[in-house]
């Protein structure tokens, strides 16, 4: 079974700040299968970035995702202030299904 | 753009069956598009993907769920649903229901439901 580490749990920051958040997982994933979400209270997730990389449709550019194997990055370049929320991310694998990480906060200084 | 809804009764029993309902609109569960599944959220933690089934009828389960959970369609009404058999305490959370795109060659959620608070409770 594969386990997603999310790093910092919580992540304080001002807008305009760059944020980097961390997903590890425990081995290797495809690249593919990694998706990072965004979750306000009260809402449901919303998809920001898919196959590590790629902007799903409406996101905007100050979002961007990295990496590869087992280590992968969501980064906002400049946090507004609708940008304050949980982070998830996410793998698939065809053995076990869908996996989330626990979440990374963002929350203002 | 597809929309999805779940509903069903928001308290439940313990030992009994959480049973919900997404209903799918502005596209066609027929249509082989995506995969359905279901993803459940305790409050205050993080998500859990419970399962997923295809138009054929085609299921795939959390494993550690397995022995509990069924998902089935019906294309008729353009819902899918989930029953979860031996409710316990633990089993109280918001429960959403969400798409996969079938064709893509990666594997993410693009369209969810608001989500529904099951609570287990006597």
């Amino acid at each position: 079974e594969i386990v997603l580490t999310q790093s910092p749990g919580t992540l304080s920051l001002s807008p305009g700040e760059r944020a980097t958040l961390s997903c590890r997982a425990s081995q290797s994933v495809s690249s593919s299968y990694l998706a990072w979400y965004q979750q306000k209270p009260g809402q449901a997730p919303r998809l920001l970035i898919y196959g590590a990389s790629s902007r799903a449709t409406g996101i905007p550019d100050r979002f961007s995702g990295s990496g590869s194997g087992t280590d992968f990055t969501l980064t906002i370049s400049r946090l507004e202030p609708e940008d304050f929320a949980v982070y998830y991310c996410q793998q698939y694998g065809s053995s076990r299904g869908f996996t989330f990480g626990p979440g990374t906060k963002v929350d203002i200084k | 753009q597809v929309q999805l809804q779940e509903s069903g009764p928001g308290l439940v029993k313990p030992s009994q069956t959480l049973s919900l309902t997404c209903t799918v609109s502005g596209g066609s569960i027929s249509s082989g598009s995506y995969y359905w599944s279901w993803i459940r959220q305790p409050a205050g933690k993080g998500l859990e993907w419970i399962g997923r089934i295809y138009t054929s009828g085609s299921t795939n389960y959390n494993p550690s769920l397995k022995s509990r959970v069924t998902i089935s369609v019906d294309t008729s009404k353009n819902q899918f649903s989930l029953k979860l058999s031996s409710v316990t305490a633990a089993d109280t959370a918001v429960y959403y229901c969400a798409s996969s795109p079938v064709a893509a060659a990666f594997r993410y959620f693009d369209y969810w439901g608001q989500g529904t608070l099951v609570t287990v409770s006597s």
